[in-house]
């Protein structure tokens, strides 16, 4: 059974860092592509950052780029996803998510239930 | 970056109606088009991908079409557990867009 558990969400003040893992099981994990999707209290889903199964090629929304970084390792079945000079805008519950098997790349077949992100002073 | 606009925003329904839900890229696509439903705590779940090709367990109640910039999310008959958020996603380019959402609710 494919499983995702993120954790590391949290307050935090504006201009702070936090870092969130995605803990993956039940599945080849270094054969998907992984990403982090949004979703600030109330509103839609907004795609943040994807990774390659290698690890080799990264992607970033403009409004993360230069602040944010994604990264996995493999060897423990991690995705990870670094925040830097966070603002009140990054508020918002945090998903991994696995590239769809049948659907490929920017497709997610399975989530994380998500945590919890909030920015404020 | 590439928008997508759903239609409508909200839609009132009742059980055994069939829906049907728009989404509109703001340019080619081709068939990288994907349709999620949420419903409120928990995680969105993939329904359709490639436009028009059903997930493993989903029912087919669902069924999806559409290419290039113009697509559609039909549910055939509605049931009571289909009263949720949907939202349509283009896979073709990054960033990976979302459309802003549709809110299904009970008649």
């Amino acid at each position: 059974e494919v499983q995702l558990v993120e954790s590391g969400g949290g307050l935090v003040q504006p201009g702070g860092s936090l870092r969130l893992s995605c803990a993956a099981s039940g599945f080849t994990f270094s054969s998907y592509a992984m990403s982090w999707v949004r979703q600030a209290p109330g509103k839609g889903l907004e795609w943040v950052s994807a990774i390659t199964g290698s690890g080799g090629r990264t992607f970033y929304a403009d409004s993360v780029k230069g602040r944010f970084t994604i990264s996995r390792d493999n060897s423990k079945n991690t995705l990870n996803l670094q925040m830097n000079s966070l603002r009140a805008e990054d508020t918002a519950t945090y998903f991994c998510a696995k590239e769809s098997t049948a659907g490929g790349p920017g497709s997610f077949d399975y989530w994380g239930q998500g945590t919890l992100v909030t920015v404020s002073s | 970056d590439i928008q997508m606009t759903q239609s409508p925003s909200s839609l009132s329904a009742s059980v055994g109606d069939r829906v049907t839900i728009t989404c509109r890229a703001s340019q080619s696509i081709s068939s990288y088009l994907n349709w999620y439903q949420q419903k409120p705590g928990k995680a969105p779940k993939l329904l359709i991908y490639a436009a028009s090709s059903l997930q493993s367990g989903v029912p087919s109640r669902f069924s999806g079409s559409g290419s290039g910039t113009d697509f559609t999310l039909t549910i055939s008959s509605l049931q009571p557990e289909d009263f949720a958020t949907y939202y349509c996603q283009q896979s073709h380019t990054t960033p990976n867009t979302f459309g802003q959402g549709t809110k299904l609710e009970i008649k």
